[in-house]
């Protein structure tokens, strides 16, 4: 088991750019989440999926849109990115009927120059 | 929605101390609070949650208590190493919904 692969590690994109964020599991989780980690201020949850096809807004959604076409694929997609969306940003999932604890990815780390 | 807060945001200890972090949340329906460690440069890993039947979970030098009237929660370390520095984060969530609120994190720095 992978478990939850996440690509890029890093980017630098110029404002105006628009880029995705992959994000990939193989525990055939049904939950899957995108977070995005501030210093100092935690995890702001930003769009998660309840399963295929099921999509909803989090915390932080504006600027950010996603896609679940498959159980195993969450891509996060950045359209005009904004030095806001400097962040490093989390890909995470659980399965119903879990414990309900998130298996995160290693984390994309986004700059916006 | 939930708001989950957390105190305090840096606690720096000698090894061999204890250390404690508070959390507080609004939901009283809130039912499941894990904890996560996040080692600098890292993912998140949950090292010890509680269900809201119980009062009290351990796990070797790390124990989690839960005060339901209250809407407290707190993590204790005992006997700190330098290993456990790192960033911690509670979370509470309602049972079913599989969304979780995060606190804000504390920063752990024990020092050898």
């Amino acid at each position: 088991n992978a478990g939850v692969t996440q690509t890029p590690k890093f980017r630098i994109l110029k404002i105006g750019q628009s880029m995705t964020l992959q994000c990939t599991q193989d525990m055939n989780h049904n939950y899957m989440y995108w977070y995005r980690q501030d210093p100092g201020m935690g995890l702001k949850l930003i769009y998660y999926s309840v399963g295929a096809g099921i999509t909803d807004k989090g915390e932080v959604p504006n600027g950010y849109n996603v896609s679940r076409s498959t159980t195993e694929d969450f891509p996060l997609r950045l359209e005009l990115a904004a030095p806001s969306q400097t962040s490093v940003y989390f890909c995470a999932s659980t399965g119903t009927g879990s414990t309900g604890e998130l298996f995160f990815g290693e984390g994309s780390r986004l700059t916006v120059l | 929605g939930e708001n989950v807060e957390q105190h305090p945001s840096t606690l720096s200890v000698q090894e061999g101390d204890s250390a404690v972090i508070k959390c507080t949340y609004s939901d009283s329906a809130s039912n499941y609070f894990p904890w996560y460690k996040q080692e600098l440069g890292k993912r998140p890993q949950l090292i010890i949650d509680i269900r809201s039947n119980v009062g009290e979970k351990k796990d070797q030098r790390i124990a989690v208590t839960l005060n339901k009237t209250a809407k407290h929660f707190s993590l204790h370390i005992t006997e700190t190493q330098p290993e456990d520095s790192a960033v911690y984060f509670c979370a509470a969530s309602k049972g079913g919904s599989y969304i979780p609120t995060f606190g804000r994190g504390t920063s752990l720095i024990v020092h050898p």
